[in-house]
């Protein structure tokens, strides 16, 4: 079946630096979704892409879906410690089901 | 405000017991979802649900089964606990037909001794 992968599986990140995650899947995606889940929180919808190419920006959040539907990227600029979590990506597989990756889980060092 | 609750915050079950794991949502949402979260596994499907006493397999459905009686309320039935089924599960629901986003429980942390 389908799968997504998501790497890398953990970001340390010192307050203010840049960072990227990754996503891929083995088949092409119809859409992709992101989402964050605080510590001690649930999954929490950001953003769904749908176009090939699109860039979608969410103040220090950047999300881009590839040409060829098959990878996504959030790139987060100069962090802060409000984006502590770990970030999701989730493929849609069909009318109904969502595969997530495995996530990314950022710590950022004041 | 879109609300998905989960009966129990923590729950700790002997093996061989049978575990309910209550889900009502209040969005009037068609689908509704089982997830176990385990580490370094992310969001894994277990079941889902597209309309009231329709169910569907996920990725993971060995040792579960579901029930869907009523619209806004989707339960996840473990028969006989075992140790490995010790995880975070969530529900999670979401409209039929528009963006697809998914609403999130807040969890119930299950271990079984």
């Amino acid at each position: 079946g389908q799968q997504v992968m998501q790497i890398p599986q953990y970001q340390h990140v010192q307050e203010g630096e840049d960072f990227t995650t990754y996503c891929n899947s083995s088949t092409t995606l119809s859409n992709i979704q992101w989402y964050k889940q605080r510590p001690g929180g649930h999954p929490v919808f950001l953003i769904q892409l749908v176009k090939s190419g699109e860039v979608k920006k969410q103040k220090r959040l950047t999300f881009q879906f590839g040409e060829a539907k098959k990878n996504s990227s959030l790139h987060i600029t100069a962090t802060q410690t409000t984006d502590v979590g770990t970030y999701f990506c989730a493929g849609k597989v069909n009318d109904y089901k969502l595969s997530f990756g495995a996530g990314t889980t950022v710590t950022v060092r004041a | 405000d879109v609300k998905v609750t989960q009966s129990s915050r923590y729950l700790v079950k002997r093996t061989g017991e049978k575990v309910f794991l209550e889900c009502v949502q209040d969005m009037d949402h068609e689908n509704m979802f089982w997830y176990r979260q385990d580490p370094g596994l992310g969001l894994r499907l277990i079941y889902f649900s597209y309309d009231v006493k329709m169910k569907e397999k996920g990725d993971i459905p060995e040792g579960y089964s579901v029930s869907r009686e009523k619209k806004e309320r989707f339960s996840l039935i473990l028969e006989s606990a075992s140790t490995n089924q010790t995880s975070m599960y969530l529900c999670a629901s979401s409209v039929f037909g528009r963006s697809y986003e998914q609403y999130f429980g807040p969890g119930t942390r299950l271990t079984v001794t």
